[in-house]
């Protein structure tokens, strides 16, 4: 099976400016998570799709969003970039029983710099 | 959610074991142990999970101890690859399909 894939894998936009970020999960999850790694904050979690509904939400402002497919594709936006938006997003999904086993695969990451 | 305590970092020579140790003093009755880790430049990828028993597989072993409230992650043979920051994770048995992470232990493994 093919791996989670992530597009673009690097981006650099302007302070102000908006993105969209790509994520195509494994055939046949259906569970897709985003999450935020900063060198200060480490890894946060940011929100959780599940059959084109978000689940779950980190403690993120609201110029984050996102949305999923009926294929389970996944995109997330942020509006209005800030300096402190400069990240690498990474996205994982699961086939996701709704267990505590649950293992979540996660891909390569975007690394987004804003300038 | 619960919260997991590592060291900040740990030294290890290639071909030697390493124990990874972390405390979750307030893990509740449900709630799995997982372990993710990080190499460079890669997203995370998942190692082992548990619930009250000892676990093994191909990667690694987990240790959990007998009230829960720490467990180590077991590498038997360190290798140069397994440089990486590890992750000791809480999930609840059920509940929401995210992950919630400290700031785990960074490995370097020297030659």
């Amino acid at each position: 099976k093919a791996g989670v894939t992530q597009t673009p894998r690097y981006l650099i936009k302007t302070r102000g400016q908006q993105v969209t970020l790509s994520c195509s999960p494994i055939s046949g999850h259906r569970s897709v998570s985003w999450y935020q790694q900063t060198p200060g904050q480490g890894l946060q979690f940011l929100f959780e799709y599940f059959s084109e509904t978000q689940r779950n939400k980190g403690n993120f402002p609201g110029r984050f969003s996102g949305r999923q497919f009926s294929n389970s594709r996944s995109e997330m936006n942020v509006s209005t970039l800030e300096l402190g938006d400069s990240a690498l997003y990474l996205c994982a999904s699961s086939s996701e029983t709704g267990m505590g086993t649950d293992t979540q695969y996660f891909g390569p990451g975007t690394r987004l710099t804003v300038l | 959610d619960a919260k997991t305590t590592q060291p900040n970092s740990m030294e290890s020579n290639e071909e030697e074991p390493v124990h990874l140790p972390c405390n979750h003093s307030t893990i509740s009755g449900t709630d799995y142990i997982h372990w993710y880790r990080q190499l460079p430049s890669q997203g995370p990828e998942y190692v082992i999970h548990g619930l009250t028993s000892n676990v093994n597989n191909r990667m690694a072993s987990l240790a959990i101890a007998e009230d829960r409230k720490s467990s180590t992650l077991i590498l038997h043979r360190a290798t140069l690859r397994d440089a990486a920051v590890y992750y000791c994770i809480l999930r609840g048995y059920l509940g929401a399909d995210k992950l919630i992470f400290g700031t785990g232990t960074r490995l370097q493994v020297f030659p």
